[in-house]
């Protein structure tokens, strides 16, 4: 099946830092999301992005789907953006999955 | 517009007992997916319901069952606990089948199991 890989694994900024992140995933893919995961558990969805560039605020993605990456940038970091960011995937595959990353944990100090 | 709701928040159950989490889809919307998400790990993907038939299946026991009703909210049933199936379990809704279309997540339900 679809393999889904987020790098770096672990992040530690300092407030006012930028920093990119990852996605790679093995396959075509008929969607694909980046979430951050807060201290709650509740998932906050950043981008809906199965192609292209999208930008909100801080925060912004890249999705180059014939080379199976994502990028999510996060700008002028705040303590706020610390917690789980992961990607998540729509396998092609016919069981209508949804793939989530290995997940990246940051963490932002003030 | 209301989001997706789950309840209850917290439940403790022991080994072999049987659980009902319930789930309510953001307003308009008609699908409904279920995760299992382990502590450190990612959400993996239980099921998938639309228009109240199972439309998906991630590699789950069928002691994992669900249920969609017509107002587009569902139910995940677990039976026959195990330690393992300890875990923070996530609903998702989204609009039309498969896995085209945006997510979005209900604030879960931790299960522990003792």
């Amino acid at each position: 099946g679809i393999q889904v890989e987020q790098s770096p694994p672990d992040l530690i900024l300092q407030e006012g830092a930028n920093s990119t992140l990852r996605c790679n995933f093995s396959d075509s893919v008929n969607n694909l999301q980046w979430f951050h995961q807060n201290p709650w558990g509740q998932l906050i969805n950043l981008f809906y992005i199965p192609s292209g560039t999208k930008q909100n605020g801080r925060l912004s993605a890249t999705t180059v789907a014939t080379e199976r990456y994502s990028l999510l940038y996060i700008s002028s970091s705040q303590t706020t953006d610390s917690g789980v960011y992961f990607c998540a995937v729509g396998s092609t595959s016919g069981t209508y999955k949804y793939i989530f990353g290995t997940g990246t944990r940051l963490k932002v100090l003030a | 517009e209301t989001g997706v709701t789950q309840s209850p928040t917290h439940l403790i159950k022991t080994r072999g007992q049987q659980v009902t989490l319930r789930c309510s889809s953001q307003s308009g919307h008609n699908t409904v997916s279920w995760y299992q998400q382990a502590l450190g790990q990612g959400p993996q993907f239980i099921f998938q319901y639309y228009r109240e038939e199972e439309n998906g299946r991630g590699n789950f026991p069928p002691r994992f069952s669900g249920l969609q009703f017509p107002n587009y909210s569902s139910e995940l049933n677990v039976n026959a606990l195990e330690l393992d199936d300890s875990a923070l379990y996530l609903c998702a809704s989204s609009l039309g089948q498969g896995n085209y279309n945006e997510q979005f997540f209900g604030p879960g339900t931790r299960l522990t199991v003792l």
